[in-house]
């Protein structure tokens, strides 16, 4: 089975700074990982993944994640965030194309 | 658009009444995966189907919950027997690489 650890519930920022949005997995097999964006009342947009290949993927809005196997983790990066930003960002997880493994999600807060 | 679509988007149903959520996944997509996603929480598991073979169901999927994929394309989701627990965002997704969801049918039940 698989799991997903999101430690920070609330990430707070100011406009323009540089956020990290730390995401941990537990997993025997090898998995694929992903990061989703929410905003209110809204489904889930896929940001980026990992399947295999180079470790450092990047989505089309600037936010980039690395997969670092020895430690298990697949941090949300991203140098310089907007206002527009402000949503929740969900990390997952899973063996194969098979079910998704949400963690409980973190709430990307950016004020001016 | 050709993206994940559910209906309705969403619904208000009286406490016993049962309630059904319809997902036209992406066309070209042949599994199709169902979530419920409750306040302040990841979206959990429900149930997935590779074409119109139902694969795999998790716990939370009591009895009163059914799911179907006819002929492999769109889906239902049926909840007979509604109680205030099921209030939730039901989410619908396509693969194959990568779940692509739908914008979600958000259920009250009061």
């Amino acid at each position: 089975a698989q799991s997903v650890t999101q430690l920070d519930s609330q990430v707070p920022v100011f406009e323009e700074a540089p956020v990290e949005l730390r995401c941990n997995y537990s997993s025997s097999v090898s998995v694929y990982l992903f990061w989703y964006v929410q905003y209110p009342n809204q489904g889930l947009q896929l940001l980026l993944k990992y399947l295999s290949g180079s470790t450092l993927v990047e989505s089309i809005n600037g936010f980039e994640a690395e997969f670092n196997k020895s430690q298990t983790s697949f941090h949300l990066r991203k140098p310089s965030v907007h206002i527009s930003d402000t949503a929740e960002y969900f990390c997952a997880v899973s063996a194969g194309f098979q079910k998704l493994v949400f963690g409980t999600g973190t709430r990307l807060l950016v004020s001016p | 658009d050709t993206g994940v679509s559910q209906d309705p988007r969403h619904k208000i149903t009286k406490r016993g009444q049962n309630v059904t959520f319809r997902c036209d996944p992406i066309s070209e997509h042949n599994r199709l995966y169902w979530y419920r996603q409750t306040l302040g929480q990841g979206p959990e598991f429900l149930t997935y189907f590779q074409n119109e073979a139902q694969l795999e169901k998790s716990r939370l999927l009591s009895d009163r919950f059914s799911a179907e994929r006819p002929k492999g394309s769109f889906s239902t989701l049926e909840i007979q027997r509604t109680e205030q627990g099921d209030s939730a965002m039901y989410l619908c997704a396509s693969s194959p690489e990568g779940a692509f969801f739908g914008q979600g049918t958000r259920l009250t039940v009061v």
